[in-house]
């Protein structure tokens, strides 16, 4: 079946660094992705999409690449702050108009 | 502009039981999802639907039921709870098929 598998495991950073995410597609080739940011206890809010002959997308600190070879899309939030942790989802449209979502992997950034 | 509003917010239910849950989006969707989120599992799609009148089944569509009457609205029904749906609910609308999802806040419920 088709899937999206994202580190379940926390993410913790010193504030100033850059955080790295990943997100894993199986089964399947989307289009595009796209990263959403979710506070505890709210529901997720979008963050960008990446297209899959775009390899690169920017906005503001935030950096998301597509890797169609490695089947694979890399989120980074650069100078990071207190203020991004947070859990971040991935997500695609798969066939039939689902789109479905990662488990999330949360990040905390330590001032 | 509320966007998205799911009603109830909070919800004990004992097993066997029905209700509703209403998710209710004013930007004139077409898209409209119903997701339950569950620890570790992320994100799941219950139920979807492309357009007023249309629903369709996700990944995990057993023991609810959707109906999508009025664009603005779709109703996520629990038949006979069981202790499994315990988890948060969130709906979503998009404006296309590819569109960013806009989400509700959630709806807890727990099923004694």
């Amino acid at each position: 079946s088709q899937k999206i598998e994202q580190n379940s495991e926390a993410l913790n950073i010193q504030e100033g660094k850059t955080a790295t995410l990943t997100c894993n597609y199986t089964n399947y080739s989307p289009a595009y992705l796209q990263w959403y940011r979710q506070d505890p206890g709210r529901g997720p809010v979008f963050l960008l999409l990446i297209r899959e002959n775009e390899k690169e997308k920017r906005k503001e600190r935030l950096k998301v690449t597509f890797d169609t070879t490695l089947k694979q899309s890399l989120f980074h939030i650069t100078a990071s702050q207190p203020a991004d942790s947070a859990t971040y989802l991935c997500a695609s449209l798969t066939g039939g108009f689902k789109t479905i979502f990662g488990a999330g992997t949360r990040l905390f950034v330590k001032a | 502009n509320a966007g998205v509003t799911q009603t109830p917010k909070f919800r004990v239910l004992k097993t066997g039981q029905s209700m509703t849950l209403l998710c209710a989006q004013d930007m004139n969707h077409e898209y409209m999802y119903w997701y339950r989120q569950d620890p570790g599992m992320g994100l799941r799609l219950i139920h979807y639907s492309v357009g007023e009148g249309t629903t369709a089944k996700g990944e995990v569509p057993d023991g609810y039921n959707v109906s999508r009457l009025k664009k603005q609205n779709f109703l996520l029904g629990l038949e006979s709870a069981a202790p499994s749906q315990t988890s948060v609910y969130f709906c979503a609308s998009s404006w296309s098929i590819e569109g960013e999802l806009f989400f509700g806040e959630g709806s807890r419920l727990t099923v004694l």
